[in-house]
């Protein structure tokens, strides 16, 4: 069965700085890779999704790394602000059936000002 | 806007009471899914429906069913709620024939059994 750990649990930061979050998955074989952004109270918000072939994808101040051999990925949040405040989540999709995504348990992220 | 709206947005249950919580999406999406969130598990799958007609069992199905009603719609029903189904339960979906595509959730329904 797939396991999904995400390190740190919880991490706190000043603002302006860059900062990584990890995501580690234990069966190689994935369909893709998504990163997501919780609010307290609220839904999840997806953030970024990379594709099994892909090394990266960038969206703004984000971007997230795959390497499926490894079984890691990371999320770079650059010159973060109070704003990125959030639990982050990853999932991955399995390849062999595309109906099931594992997910981790967050990091649970603060910016101080 | 499109996406996937649940409803209700919170409930409170008594112990036996049975619920229908709704879930529909309008993106035109093959693929959707019901999961539990409890603090220090993660987010846990119940049940899915990869196709309209179609509905399987996640990790955690006990004491739920489920209904594809059509394309857009997929509910959860509770029959005899019980303490331990307080949680945030989350719908979410997917086009899962383009696999390219991840999942986008609703805002989640947050309910309390007593």
């Amino acid at each position: 069965k797939q396991e999904v750990t995400q390190i740190p649990a919880a991490l706190s930061v000043p603002e302006g700085e860059n900062l990584v979050l990890n995501c580690s998955f234990t069966d190689s074989a994935i369909y893709n890779l998504q990163w997501f952004r919780q609010d307290p109270g609220k839904g999840l918000t997806s953030l970024l999704l990379i594709q099994s072939s892909q090394r990266e994808q960038t969206s703004g101040r984000l971007n997230a790394s795959l390497d499926k051999s490894s079984g890691r990925s990371t999320l770079y949040i650059a010159a973060s602000q109070p704003g990125d405040s959030a639990t982050y989540l990853c999932a991955v999709r399995g390849e062999y059936n595309f109906n099931k995504f594992y997910f981790g348990s967050g990091t649970k992220l603060n910016v101080k000002p | 806007n499109a996406g996937v709206t649940q409803t209700p947005k919170f409930q409170v249950l008594k112990t036996g009471q049975s619920m229908t919580l709704q879930c529909a999406q309008d993106m035109n999406h093959n693929s959707m899914y019901w999961y539990r969130q409890d603090p220090g598990m993660g987010l846990r799958l119940i049940y899915y429906s990869a196709s309209e007609g179609t509905t399987d069992k996640g990790e955690v199905p006990n004491g739920y069913n489920v209904s594809r009603l059509n394309k857009r719609e997929f509910s959860l029903r509770l029959e005899s709620a019980a303490p331990s189904q307080t949680s945030v339960y989350f719908c979410a979906s997917s086009e899962a024939t383009g696999v390219r595509y991840g999942y986008t959730f609703g805002s989640g329904t947050r309910l309390t059994v007593v």
